[in-house]
């Protein structure tokens, strides 16, 4: 059964902090995309990757967020600093990149920083 | 203003009704438009997808495109408590697969 995995589930940080979420993508697929979903903004497009080179990541924060693919069977964001307002649930997703660019998510993880 | 504009709800029905969840959007360039469904505390599975504009049906559910107009609709037939949760719409441009997704929209189907 092929799916993302990401982890971990859930995090709870102190302010300062910094997170690192981990994502294994399904094998085959070269299209990697890290998303963050809140109540207020929805679903926001914070990075993509194609074949491991990152083709955008403007929906970032670039001051305290990376992302990066150090293979193909890993995909990592990571915060550093954390602040309280990047409490959000974090969705990896990949595909094959062609067709109608469907997406096959991960469970998320859930962010509190606290 | 975002590319995608969808009612958050909550959208309550009873058991049996018809649901017409829809999204409108701004860019024309759009040529592939998909929804996804998305259980509590999981992640937005693709529910079904259309290209260009038109209806498509499976099962209980219909996707109609009107791109003159540029909205789209996800109908539910015969709406069951399973069908309880967050529908979010996402489109595409033809050539750039980067999924835009919309807020999506709870719903609760009520026993």
């Amino acid at each position: 059964d092929a799916r993302v995995t990401q982890t971990p589930r859930d995090k709870v940080t102190e302010m300062g902090q910094e997170v690192t979420m981990r994502c294994q993508p399904i094998l085959g697929h070269n299209t990697v995309f890290w998303y963050r979903q809140t109540m207020m903004q929805g679903l926001e497009l914070l990075a993509y990757f194609r074949n491991r080179a990152p083709l955008d990541d403007s929906g970032m924060p670039k001051d305290r967020f990376s992302a990066e693919m150090p293979d193909a069977t890993l995909a990592t964001l990571k915060i550093q600093p954390s602040e309280p307002r990047d409490s959000a649930v974090y969705f990896c997703a990949s595909g094959l990149g062609g067709g109608i660019g469907e997406a096959f998510f991960g469970q998320g993880t859930r962010l509190t920083v606290v | 203003q975002k590319e995608v504009e969808q009612d958050p709800g909550p959208l309550s029905v009873p058991e049996g009704a018809i649901v017409s969840l829809n999204c409108t959007y701004s860019n024309s360039a759009f040529q592939y438009f998909m929804w996804y469904r998305q259980y509590s505390r999981k992640g937005p599975e693709l529910l079904m997808y259309t290209y260009s504009s038109g209806n498509k049906e499976d099962g209980r559910f219909t996707a109609q495109v009107d791109k003159s107009s540029k909205y789209i609709s996800l109908f539910i037939r015969d709406s069951q408590p399973s069908d309880s949760a967050t529908y979010l719409c996402a489109m595409s441009r033809g050539g750039s697969y980067i999924p835009t997704f919309g807020r999506g929209t709870s719903l609760i189907v009520h026993p």
